[in-house]
This record gives C-alpha cells, sequence and structure tokens, in this order.
C-alpha cells in the first residue's frame, strides 16, 4: 500500500486548495479513504471519508460545508477540495485508506502534506 | 457526536516499566475501537483494532481490552520504541479520535 499526498502549501485566509492522494499497490474502488489532519502542536481530528462507490461520504462539523472530498476509481486518486480556509485549518493532512475492509478503521496512512493558511 | 476522552494526557515512564492508557466514549461504540501510536513527522500507525485485535507486525507486549464505554491500551514492558503519542479512535459512527496520550521519558 502506498498513499503520496500533494497539493500542500501556503493559501490565503478565505482561499481555497485541492489536496490529491495518489494511491497504489490496492484496489483502490474497494476501500475506503479518508482525510486526517494534525495542527501544530494539537492532537489528530478526523475530518472525511469516502466509501468506494462514494455511496458514504462523513464530514466532521469542522469542515462541513467548506470542505469536498471525491475520488476518482480510474486513476486511483482521492481528493480534497478546501475552500474558505481559515488560519485554524493550517495543519498537516494526511491521506487513509481503511484496514481490514471496515470502513472508517484508519489502516494505512500517506507521509502527509503541510497546509499553511496565512497572509 | 461521539466524544472520546483519553487519560492520561501526557505519561512519564521508564523502559521497561507497564505503561497503561484509558479512553471512554460518551455513549457505548460496543468493541468499534482503534489504537494507534504517532511519532513527531512520522505516519501514524495503527496498533490494535476492534478493541483488542493487535494489527499485524505490532509487538506483543501491546494490548488492548473493554468495550462500550471504557477502553484500555497497555504496554506490558516499555521500549525505548515506544515513546510516542497514543490515540484511541472510535469507528462506530462518524470516526473519532481521543485527545492522544504522550509517552515521555522518566
Amino acid at each position: 500500500v502506498q498513499l503520496v499526498e500533494s497539493g500542500g502549501g501556503l493559501a490565503q485566509p478565505g482561499g481555497s486548495l485541492r489536496l490529491s492522494c495518489s494511491a497504489s499497490g490496492f484496489t483502490f474502488s474497494s476501500s475506503g479513504m479518508h482525510w486526517v489532519r494534525q495542527a501544530p502542536g494539537k492532537g489528530l481530528e478526523y475530518l472525511s471519508g469516502i466509501s468506494g462507490n462514494e455511496g458514504s461520504i462523513l464530514y466532521a462539523d469542522s469542515v462541513k460545508g467548506r470542505f469536498t472530498i471525491s475520488r476518482d476509481n480510474s486513476k486511483n486518486i482521492l481528493y480534497l477540495q478546501m475552500s474558505s480556509l481559515r488560519p485554524e485549518d493550517t495543519a498537516v493532512y494526511y491521506c487513509v485508506k481503511d484496514g481490514w475492509y471496515t470502513y472508517g478503521l484508519l489502516g494505512h496512512w500517506g507521509q502527509g502534506t503541510l497546509v499553511t493558511v496565512s497572509s | 457526536d461521539i466524544q472520546m476522552t483519553q487519560s492520561p494526557s501526557t505519561l512519564s515512564a521508564s523502559v521497561g516499566d507497564r505503561v497503561t492508557i484509558t479512553c471512554r466514549a460518551s455513549q457505548s461504540i460496543g468493541d468499534w475501537l482503534a489504537w494507534y501510536q504517532h511519532k513527531p513527522g512520522k505516519a501514524p500507525k495503527l496498533l490494535i483494532y476492534k478493541a483488542s485485535t493487535l494489527e499485524s507486525g505490532v509487538p506483543s507486549r501491546f494490548s488492548g481490552s473493554g468495550s462500550g464505554t471504557e477502553f484500555t491500551l497497555t504496554i506490558s514492558r516499555l521500549q525505548p520504541d515506544d515513546f510516542a503519542t497514543y490515540y484511541c479512535q472510535q469507528y462506530d459512527d462518524l470516526p473519532g479520535f481521543g485527545g492522544g496520550t504522550k509517552v515521555e521519558i522518566k
């Protein structure tokens, strides 16, 4: 299993950014996928998840209405579209694959991509 | 949403110590509880799932127990590689983490 995040960087408050996660080494279309973040000096925070067939999409209250998760099963890529960004969205963002075919069990993690929201 | 509360938030221990971390859920989650180890600059690692099932490749000094609302992670004999932050996470409903327990060298 390999998960490689990209798209992080510096964004302005109120701005947008799209994160991507390229997946390999497993059947992507059969796996639930998630985004989790860790702000500087803080703990892990679950953000969003999407099932393999996109039948289930989850959002934490902190990002609902601002972030959109999506996936392209033909390209094995997971996305997180982030808009109306706030300084408190500054964090390392992790792409995560379900473990043991269990939706919500965070079995395999990417190395993360840093998002900084600042003017 | 289900709230997860971990204690303690920090724990000072020595190599060879037995360490126990507690996690409480705000409502029953059955055994849909996982534990993760996180070291600075690295990806978190799944240790235990379904409250007590050891993930493949995880040393047997790690164990988990509990069901419903009360769970524990125990490290039987702390090793130098175990100094890290540990998180519980429920996946019964919208997934959520506890606040974390940092295991420090005493």
